[in-house]
């Protein structure tokens, strides 16, 4: 059972447009997000988090959406730069005792075509 | 320079033999994980520990072992059981204490043949 997942294996963008990764969830008692970009053979690097009490969290170039009724997340990067390609990973944690507990996502390949 | 360190970046093993993995960090952090990813796939946990001395079983824990004598250290053993250890495996850290951001080392390739 996925409890996380993210249904676009990849996607393609062009520099300085925006890229936009979707995440959705089944579990409502998930109450906290995080994103993660992974190059090859290397591990996971947090990019931005967000709690179940916004609906926004900005940290300069990403962006990330939650709506909480739809349990759908989103990762907005804008301008989008060749740099940003890599494998995209949306976690999700039920908080309180399951709260060192991330389920993550499949991934989303991101190519950036200068 | 704070982070987790993982060695050796590739390993190579025969069927039918354990092997560890080496995962520590400098960053004081309580919490400890470890992860495998096969292609395609996303991260998924094998064993985790809050606390010295204490450690659960993740969602694949079959064919693993850990231990967590040092607040540093949590090196994974790759047991004979595990049907399919090929994979590249992953350790994180967190500081624990409501924080959720994990984060990892650089990784291991085990290649059993």
């Amino acid at each position: 059972d996925q409890q996380v997942k993210q249904n676009s294996p990849s996607l393609s963008v062009q520099e300085g447009r925006i890229s936009i990764l979707n995440c959705d969830y089944t579990n409502s008692m998930f109450d906290y997000f995080l994103w993660y970009k992974k190059y090859p053979a290397e591990g996971p690097t947090f990019l931005i988090s967000i709690s179940s009490i916004k609906d926004k969290n900005e940290d300069g170039r990403f962006t990330v959406f939650l709506n909480k009724s739809a349990k759908h997340l989103s990762l907005h990067i804008v301008p989008s730069q060749p740099g940003d390609s890599a494998v995209y990973f949306c976690a999700a944690s039920r908080g309180g005792e399951y709260g060192n507990k991330l389920v993550f996502g499949a991934g989303t390949i991101l190519r950036v075509k200068s | 320079d704070g982070g987790i360190t993982q060695s050796p970046k590739y390993l190579f093993r025969k069927e039918g033999q354990n092997v560890t993995l080496s995962c520590e960090q400098n960053l004081n952090h309580d919490a400890m994980y470890w992860y495998r990813q096969d292609p395609g796939q996303g991260l998924r946990l094998i064993y985790y520990s809050q606390i010295v001395n204490d450690f659960q079983k993740g969602d694949i824990a079959e064919g693993y072992s850990v231990s967590r004598e040092k607040k540093e250290s949590f090196p994974l053993t790759v047991t004979s059981a595990q049907k399919n250890p090929t994979a590249f495996y992953l350790c994180a850290s967190s500081i624990g204490q409501g924080r959720y951001e994990q984060y990892f080392g650089p990784g291991t390739r085990l290649t059993v043949t």
